[in-house]
Order: structure tokens, then sequence, then C-alpha cells
């Protein structure tokens, strides 16, 4: 089944403490993104990756890193989480960008103490 | 910089009635996308739009999109309680791969 998957899905942490949300899609996509959901702000892009090792900020990178170093994998590192980064996330792949709809993951919804 | 802006923001419709939904988006672009999120669930793409005047259709939902006045429709014909969700437009900067999307309309369809 064709699908983006991420880890976890729920996840409490505290303030500092290092975390990685996984991103992973079977569908051999080239583009995948991040996003961040809060309420009244829609969605906001985190970060991108147009393929392997090809990465770019979104409009909120500020707090967030990633790696791409396989097609498959894209995932979200807080070094140093804040409460502010309380959200819910969302991983997406598309085949390309521009012109292809993009497929979303479940969801991890973070909440930082 | 390139702003995306819904409206309504709620919506509240009874059964059977028509109605749009606005996406207006402050720069250039011929790229956006509409997605459907149900409470608790993840985005799910129902229309992309690529060119000036360009309109999809499935079920009841009708898409268009105008790019010289920067501006996409949802509309919703005969509405059923099944298409109670939230609803996003998403644009696509253009000359950059980002994505930027609307606040989101959240429809309740009453029966």
């Amino acid at each position: 089944e064709a699908q983006v998957t991420q880890n976890p899905r729920y996840l409490i942490t505290v303030t500092g403490k290092k975390l990685t949300v996984t991103c992973s899609q079977n569908m051999n996509h080239e583009y995948m993104s991040w996003y961040r959901q809060d309420p009244g702000l829609g969605l906001r892009q985190i970060y991108y990756s147009m393929n392997v090792e090809v990465t770019d900020k979104g409009d909120v990178p500020e707090g967030y890193k990633v790696s791409r170093k396989e097609k498959r994998n894209f995932p979200l590192i807080l070094e140093s989480p804040s409460p502010n980064q309380t959200s819910l996330y969302f991983c997406a792949s598309s085949l390309s960008s521009g012109r292809e709809t993009q497929y979303f993951g479940p969801g991890t919804r973070l909440l930082v103490l | 910089e390139l702003k995306v802006e819904q409206n309504p923001l709620f919506l509240s419709m009874q059964e059977g009635k028509n109605y749009t939904i606005y996406c207006n988006y402050s720069t250039t672009s011929d790229r956006l996308y509409w997605y459907r999120q149900d409470p608790g669930k993840s985005l799910e793409s129902l229309f992309v739009l690529l060119s000036n005047g360009a309109v999809k259709q499935e079920g009841r939902l009708m898409a268009s999109l105008d790019t010289k006045a920067r501006l996409s429709t949802l509309h919703i014909t005969a509405a059923v309680h099944d298409l109670s969700a939230t609803y996003f437009c998403a644009v696509e900067k253009r000359g950059a791969q980002k994505l930027v999307f609307g606040q989101g309309t959240r429809l309740t369809i009453n029966p």
C-alpha cells in the first residue's frame, strides 16, 4: 500500500531534550516536506527536500533540522525543543514538486513541557 | 511575501444547499491545491489546479482557478453531511518549491 508513515504518532517531552520524528514513504517520491499545524494558522512549511541531499527552508525553519540521506526517509530533528514547538506535525511527499499532489502522513502530535 | 486567505473561515449550512469557499492569494502563482481534513485526521488531496481557467469536479465539489484575479473557488453543490470537514487551499510560490496554506474553512453541514 502506498503510504507516508510517521513515528511516533504522539510524543510528550520536556524542554531541551533532543528528539527526532521519522518520516518514510514507499512511493519513490522525490519531493518531501514537513509542516506544522496550529489552530487558526493553517499549515506552515518547515523544511522541504527536492531529492537526496537537497533540502531547503520553508517558512518556519527556526528550531528544526532535517536530513535526506535516503530517498524514502526525511526525519525532522528538534535539537532543543521548546514549548512553542508544541504542535501537530505532518510529513508529506510527492513525485516531484509543482505539478503533483502531496500525500500526507498521519501526523505527529507533540507536546513540549 | 505570498499570503493565502480563505473565506469564510467557518461555514454552517443545511443539506441540499449550495455554497462557495473562496481562496485569495497575494502574488503570482499558477499552481493551487485543495485539501480536505476530517477531525483528528490527516489531509487528503482533492484537486490540483495548474493553469488559468482550470476547472476540476469530483462529485458535489467543483474547484476553479483564476490566476489573473488570484482567486480559486471551491463550490459545493447540494451539500450532504459527509462533506463536513475542514478545507484548505494551498498555493505554490512561483519559482520556489514552497507551499503556502490558507487558514482553512471549517464546514459543518446540518441535516
